[in-house]
Formats: C-alpha cells, structure tokens, sequence
C-alpha cells in the first residue's frame, strides 16, 4: 500500500515552453500533497503544499505564477512549469499524505532538463 | 520556522560495522521525526520514524533514539550491509502530516 507515481519521470523541453508534471496516490486518498525540488547532492526543497480543493501553499521565495499547481481530485496533483529556463532544470518530487497514519511517501521523481 | 542540522554529511564504514546519523533541530515544539533513505535517482523511502511520546524505536538492524531535551535525534544502522549504501535523510515536524524540514542528508558508503 501507499504507493505514489509521477508523471512523466524524464522531460526535456526547450527554453520558454511549458511543462506539466503529474503526482498521484494510486492506492490511497491524499487531501494534501508536497511538491519538492532536488538538486543535485543535495537536500529536499519544499516548493509547496498542495490540498485538495483550495489553493495550494507556496514557501517563501517560489513564484506561485511560475509554478502552478492544481490538486483537483483526492488521487492527483499536478505542478506545471510555465515558461521553463534552463534554470529550472532539477529533480522534482511529489509527496502525499497517508491521513491513516500521517505519513509522506515519496514519488519517484520527475527530471527535468530544460535547453 | 523550524532548522534541522545533519551530520556527518559523508559516511563511510566497514560491512558490518554500525553506522550513526546525528540531527539537532531548532523548534521545540516539533514531534515528529522521520528517516527516509534515497538511492541514487530515486525516491526517498521512509525507514523509520518516531515520535516525541517515546524516546527509541527499533525496526531490526535500525534504531531511532529522541532526546527532546536536548533536541536531537539519532538513526544507528547495527551490522552494515552494502545494500545500505544511500543518501539518508531526516527531517522534523510540529505534526505528522504537516510539512516536512529535512536536514541536509547524509551519504552513507558501506565498504565490502
């Protein structure tokens, strides 16, 4: 049980296109969802927490407006990139939320190069 | 807003040999701890996780240790395989279900 997948789990894209990524909890309902971003060696960045039917809950410095995120089931969030620069290159992982035992399990991940 | 501390960032021992990951965190009100272990590439897996009603928590060759007085929490690995090799994480939380403050991971090499 507690099984999340995302979608797609490798893009590359040009400069100034926009990019969806796909998260869902395949064998549980998630009212809320994380969005993470990982660099390379390093720690997990929480970019936003996403509930269902509200806004999402951005950290303090990532633009609402570049990264758009919309949890319109209890099985699926998404984060799109808007007009993706290379700077936005990394790894982004998903979260959700298990309310049974208030535990997070992990997406595998989607990469992302931007040219 | 919470800070978690994590160290050592390397890791490096001998099959066998136990393994010790320390993290300090800054607010005093979190009670929820979790490990999660990530290979290379891939998701973050949870390994263990404790809270701050208990003081240890064993799971075969892992243990979790909470001194809340302290504010600081230890993951110890007994008996080190090399399929132990992994980036390992913890983190801290006023809630389980609330977000997540990882610390800044720690890379565990186990030596055959």
């Amino acid at each position: 049980g507690a099984v999340v997948s995302q979608h797609p789990s490798r893009v590359i894209c040009k400069s100034g296109t926009s990019v969806k990524i796909e998260c869902r909890s395949l064998d549980f309902q998630a009212t809320t969802m994380f969005w993470y971003r990982q660099f390379p060696k390093k720690s997990l960045m929480l970019m936003a927490t996403s509930n269902e039917g509200s806004k999402a809950t951005y950290e303090q410095g990532v633009e609402k407006d570049k990264f758009l995120i919309n949890h319109a089931s209890l099985t699926l969030s998404t984060l799109t990139v808007t007009s993706a620069h290379p700077e936005d290159s990394s790894f982004y992982i998903c979260s959700a939320l298990t309310t049974s035992t208030d535990t997070q399990y992990f997406g595998p991940g989607t990469r992302l190069t931007v040219l | 807003g919470e800070n978690v501390e994590q160290h050592p960032s390397t890791l490096s021992v001998q099959e066998g040999d136990s393994a010790v990951i320390k993290c300090t965190y800054s607010d005093s009100a979190s009670n929820y701890f979790p490990w999660y272990k990530q290979e290379l590439g891939k998701r973050p897996q949870l390994i263990i996780d404790i809270r701050s009603n208990v003081g240890e928590k064993k799971d075969q060759r892992i243990a979790v240790t909470l001194n809340k007085t302290a504010k600081h929490f230890s993951l110890h690995i007994t008996e080190t395989q090399p399929e132990d090799s992994a980036v390992y994480f913890c983190a801290a939380t006023k809630a389980a279900g609330n977000k997540l403050t990882f610390g800044g991971g720690t890379r565990v090499l186990v030596k055959p």
